[in-house]
């Protein structure tokens, strides 16, 4: 099944912390990409990948990093969480041109107190 | 930069009824595609029905359809025979036709709830 995998689904730390939410697909999507959901925001990038060793910067990537290592994982790492980071998170990947259709995981629910 | 406008917060529609959800959009671009994303409570999201710009047709899929007003930078969603099932927030989204993947620009959400 064609799929875009995260873990962990939930999550609960403390400010400073380090955590990463992984992230994973099987489709052989050249592009991948992060997003946090926040109430009356709608979804924002934080960082995406256009293929292996290949990062960039999204809208509001302060306080994260990812690495793109192997074509099928992106995962997202945050090396001193704080409340301000407090979000729902989502991993997606599409493939490199048109139709732009982009699968999302099933969302990371991450609290940091 | 361009910008999606969602100025529905909050929609409620009576089962087997038809309701239409709003969406507008700002750029200076001519290609472009257009998206509506639906999140249910389990929160995936889920992908309802694609427009392509240059295509005058509007899209359908079953009882989603689309109004797509191009010069008016307008893109509705219509969902006729509405089920309880379509409890969800909708998201419109914009992506600019580049010929690369790039992110996609999203609204703010328009949360939806069907009632019996």
């Amino acid at each position: 099944e064609a799929q875009v995998t995260q873990n962990p689904r939930y999550l609960i730390t403390v400010t400073g912390k380090k955590l990463t939410v992984t992230c994973s697909q099987n489709m052989n999507h050249e592009y991948m990409s992060w997003y946090r959901q926040d109430p009356g925001l709608g979804l924002r990038q934080i960082y995406y990948s256009m293929n292996v060793e290949v990062t960039d910067k999204g809208d509001v990537p302060e306080g994260y990093k990812v690495s793109r290592k192997e074509k099928r994982n992106f995962p997202l790492i945050l090396e001193s969480p704080s409340p301000n980071q407090t979000s729902l998170y989502f991993c997606a990947s599409s493939w490199g041109g048109p139709p732009y259709e982009q699968y999302f995981g099933p969302g990371t629910r991450l609290t940091v107190t | 930069a361009q910008t999606v406008t969602q100025s529905q917060p909050e929609m409620s529609v009576q089962e087997a009824e038809t309701v239409t959800l709003s969406c507008t959009y700002d750029t200076s671009e001519n290609n472009y595609y257009l998206f509506w994303y639906k999140q249910p409570p389990s929160r995936q999201m889920i992908l309802v029905i694609r427009q392509e710009a240059y295509k005058q047709q509007n899209a359908t899929e079953n009882r989603f359809s689309v109004n797509f007003q191009k010069a008016a930078k307008s893109f509705s969603l219509k969902i006729s025979d509405s089920q309880l099932g379509d409890t969800a927030m909708y998201f419109c989204a914009f992506k600019l036709h580049t010929g690369t993947a790039s992110k996609l620009t999203f609204g703010t959400g328009t949360r939806l709830q069907v009632t019996l």
